[in-house]
């Protein structure tokens, strides 16, 4: 079967970094995305992974081993804003479907 | 920016009825996906397709669902017979590579209530 592990909720203050673990178990992983998600929103896509190591985008890194079969979101420079839900998902491949995790409610606090 | 566009907003149905949610992916993209949310949990996968026909699906997917491509840009998930768990954000999803899981963008959704 397929799992996927993360924090359930995360809070951090105003202009902190932050960064959210995500731990999986699969079969055929082909890589590792972020979506965000604000509150009855859409999916919004941050990042992916299909290679070890630190991918950069803006203020959001995203970090993947696969020996580990761990990955991590960073969150830098936070931002009110960035209150929301984060899901880690795993892309299997020799399939099209993306498997999310339980995601992570992340809180902004000034 | 593109996106992907879902009718309707929300929608409310009785038990028993059929529901049709309808979807206009992103015009240049070749796979379409129908995932689900139920309220305070996390996105499930329904059904994945492609060239017409359905490349994967999942358990929740039974005989109760069926999704259409009736012309060039509307894709469709059809309900029959509606029970109350299926109440849920329904996301309609489009991405243009197969392989890299990356570039799925999601509509903003089409929320059921089943009464």
């Amino acid at each position: 079967g397929q799992s996927l592990e993360q924090p359930s909720e995360v809070t951090a203050v105003e202009g902190a970094i932050v960064q959210i673990n995500c731990t999986y178990q699969t079969s055929g992983f082909y890589g590792l995305s972020w979506y965000q998600q604000h509150d009855g929103g859409a999916p919004t896509f941050l990042s992916y992974n299909a290679l070890d190591g630190l991918e950069e985008t803006g203020r959001f890194s995203s970090f993947l081993s696969r020996s580990d079969s761990y990955g991590y979101l960073l969150l830098q420079e936070l931002q009110m804003k960035d209150s929301a839900s984060y899901f880690c998902a795993v892309a299997r491949g020799g399939g099209n479907k993306l498997t999310f995790g339980t995601g992570t409610q992340l809180k902004v606090e000034l | 920016e593109p996106e992907v566009t879902q009718t309707p907003s929300h929608q409310v149905t009785q038990m028993g009825q059929e529901v049709i949610l309808r979807c206009v992916p992103i015009s240049n993209h070749l796979y379409f996906y129908w995932y689900r949310q139920i309220l305070g949990q996390k996105v499930e996968f329904l059904v994945s397709f492609y060239n017409n026909e359905i490349s994967e699906k999942s358990e929740i997917f039974d005989d109760q669902f069926s999704v259409e491509r009736p012309d060039g840009s509307n894709f469709t998930l059809k309900i029959r017979s509606t029970k109350l768990e299926d109440s849920a954000m329904y996301f309609c999803a489009s991405s243009g590579d197969r392989i890299s899981g990356n570039t799925i963008y999601f509509g903003e959704g089409s929320w059921l209530t089943v009464v």
